[in-house]
């Protein structure tokens, strides 16, 4: 069963803008992990944020966890067209260490 | 070093017969795991193996579907009986230890899977 939600579904923007993208979970977690997947296949890990940590930083990549509010967002500065990929976020559960509950992800595009 | 290989990299067949898919994961990986991907569904766990053994596989949709690991090393996901809705791409995954969680999966390239 689907663990998160992200928004939007889509997104599309030029080359050189930010994109940010929204993540949502219903249960508590360990950690919340986001991916990257080109082309229907091989998901490629970016970043994972603990459930104690606010905020992390990779490249330029920027991952903020409320756990609060039960929500992630995964931000991209001065995007690339080779960014263009769906991005997922998926959580670890306290009570069923290892396995990963993904969301539906956000397809991103790029434009040049 | 290589990442986690699967085989095949793609597999059609039809309504009724049995296939297994194969995952290589990362040398020295002590939890492997498997997922399918399809349009309905999106990206659903359905079993991981630490070390040889297999503390969940609640996500097998049906007795239809088994696994095994051998050597700590490579598993096998075998369809039984195979019908169109388990037309999808199948994932593994490995990361170095599961039950400490916390640890980042890497992901093979899948296995498409088309039953007719």
């Amino acid at each position: 069963s689907q663990q998160g939600e992200e928004d939007p579904q889509a997104l599309s923007i030029q080359e050189g803008e930010n994109a940010t993208m929204n993540c949502s979970y219903k249960t508590s977690i360990n950690n919340l992990q986001w991916y990257r997947q080109n082309s229907g296949r091989g998901l490629v890990h970016l970043i994972l944020i603990r459930s104690n940590e606010r905020e992390k930083h990779s490249g330029r990549l920027r991952v903020t966890l409320d756990t609060s509010k039960k929500s992630s967002s995964l931000l991209i500065t001065a995007s690339r067209a080779a960014d263009t990929a769906s991005y997922f976020c998926a959580t670890v559960r306290g009570s069923t260490l290892g396995r990963l509950y993904f969301g539906r992800g956000t397809q991103l595009t790029v434009w040049p | 070093g290589a990442g986690v290989s699967q085989s095949p990299s793609n597999k059609v067949t039809e309504k009724g017969k049995d296939v297994e898919l194969r995952c290589d994961p990362i040398s020295g990986h002590t939890a492997l795991y498997w997922y399918r991907q399809s349009l309905g569904q999106g990206l659903e766990f359905l079993i991981y193996f630490q070390g040889n053994s297999a503390p969940d596989k609640s996500g097998l949709p049906s007795d239809r579907f088994s696994a095994e690991r051998t050597g700590g090393s490579v598993s096998t996901l075998t369809i039984q009986r195979t019908q169109q809705e388990d037309s999808a791409v199948y994932l593994c995954a490995s990361s170095r230890e599961g039950l400490a969680g916390g640890n980042e999966q890497f992901f093979g390239p899948g296995t498409r899977l088309t039953v007719l």
